[in-house]
Formats: structure tokens, sequence, C-alpha cells
């Protein structure tokens, strides 16, 4: 099946730094891959849509400035944290949708970020 | 784009019993999807019900999409300690291929 790979698994940083998370499908090509955010016991939360050699799309409330995306091959896209703060800290899960078939997401295994 | 509501928030069952849990919409959906998050782990894709009336089954699992279209169940007979996890759905967003995930339905089940 299809396999969508994230790293790191796990990142803590101090405040003020940037941290970025890689999202990678593995054994298929994907146009558009998807960056959500989920708190401790709530659901998750599209934060943008990235598509491969184009800006992201981002959900209303989200600061582009503040989550840079770069979706730079079909099986490439990356979240960067920038000037991070505690508010910040959350599971950020990843997925990736084919080329084909009826437009099942694949996720990431998620990037726990803590900001201290 | 397309928003769902999901109940109930939280079930506990003894191992054996059945477990249901809903999700409704105002709005017609053009499919509907169900994933499981087992604690600590990422969402874990179960099904996609694209058709008025659908009920698919995988083992334990039967899925429902109603006739309008509007609102979809996820029933598993004889829970089992493995159950345990929230189990969401999801509709299409506004970007289409993106998803609006329900709150979810955490399950507990206890021996």
């Amino acid at each position: 099946g299809a396999v969508v790979s994230q790293h790191p698994s796990w990142v803590i940083c101090k405040s003020g730094t940037s941290v970025k998370i890689e999202c990678r499908s593995l054994d298929f090509q994907a146009t558009t891959m998807f960056w959500y955010r989920q708190f401790p016991k709530q659901s998750l939360m599209l934060m943008a849509t990235s598509n491969e050699g184009s800006k992201a799309t981002y959900e209303q409330g989200v600061e582009k400035d503040k989550f840079l995306i770069n979706h730079a091959s079909l099986t490439l896209s990356t979240l960067t944290v920038t000037s991070a703060h505690p508010e910040d800290s959350s599971f950020y899960i990843c997925s990736a949708r084919g080329t084909s078939g009826p437009g099942t997401q694949y996720f990431g295994p998620g990037t726990r970020l803590t900001v201290l | 784009g397309q928003q769902v509501m999901q109940i109930p928030q939280y079930q506990h069952v003894q191992e054996g019993e059945d477990f249901t849990t809903y999700c409704n919409s105002s709005t017609t959906l053009s499919n509907i999807q169900w994933y499981k998050q087992r604690p600590g782990g990422h969402p874990v894709f179960l099904i996609q019900l694209v058709k008025s009336g659908e009920v698919k089954k995988q083992k334990r699992l039967t899925f429902q999409f109603g006739e309008a279209k509007k609102n979809s169940s996820l029933h598993i007979t004889a829970t089992q300690t493995t159950d345990v996890g929230t189990y969401f759905c999801a509709v299409p967003s506004n970007s289409g291929y993106a998803l609006n995930f329900g709150k979810g339905t955490s399950l507990l089940v206890t021996p």
C-alpha cells in the first residue's frame, strides 16, 4: 500500500527558533499533499493544501508567513514553523493524495512538536 | 466546504458489546470517509462511501451511508480491546481533495 513518511517524528525546540518538518510519499507520486494540526484530544484541522510546483493554499486563520510550505517535488513537501512559540506545540500530520484512484489520502505518522 | 457533526464524543464499552458512531451533515455529501486513530498514532483510512444507501462491511465493522447522503454510521459488532481508538469521519473540504474531519468518537473497551 501507499506509504507516507514524516521526519522528524518528534522535536523539541526553544521558543523563537524555526522547525522544518518533511513529508514524503515513498512509493507513489503525490501532486497534492495536505498539512493538518491536531491538538490533544481534538480532531485534525486542515492547515494548508500543498501543490507541487505552486504556492500552497492556506485555510482561513492560518498564517502563511508563520507556516511556510514548500512542495518542491512529487514526493516531498516541507512545513517550516517559523519563530515557534509554545502555542505552536501540537501534532502535525501530513497526508498525500495519489494521482489516481478515488482520492484516498494516506497519512504520515505525524510529528509531535514541543516548543519550550 | 462540507461540514459534519459526529457523536458521541466518547464511548466506553465492555468487551463483546457493540459500538456505533454517527456522522451527520446539513448538506448532501459527495462522499464520506472513515478513519481510525490509535492512541499516539496517526489516522488510518478504513473506508470511503460514495453511493446513496451504501452499506459496506469489513469483518466486524459495518459502514452505512444514508439514503439522502447526509448521514453515515460505523457499527462495530462484539468489540475487542484492539478496537480501542478514535474513529473519525471525514468529508471533502472546499479545497476539493482535502478533508474536513468530524470531532471523532473515542472508544474505550475494557476486558
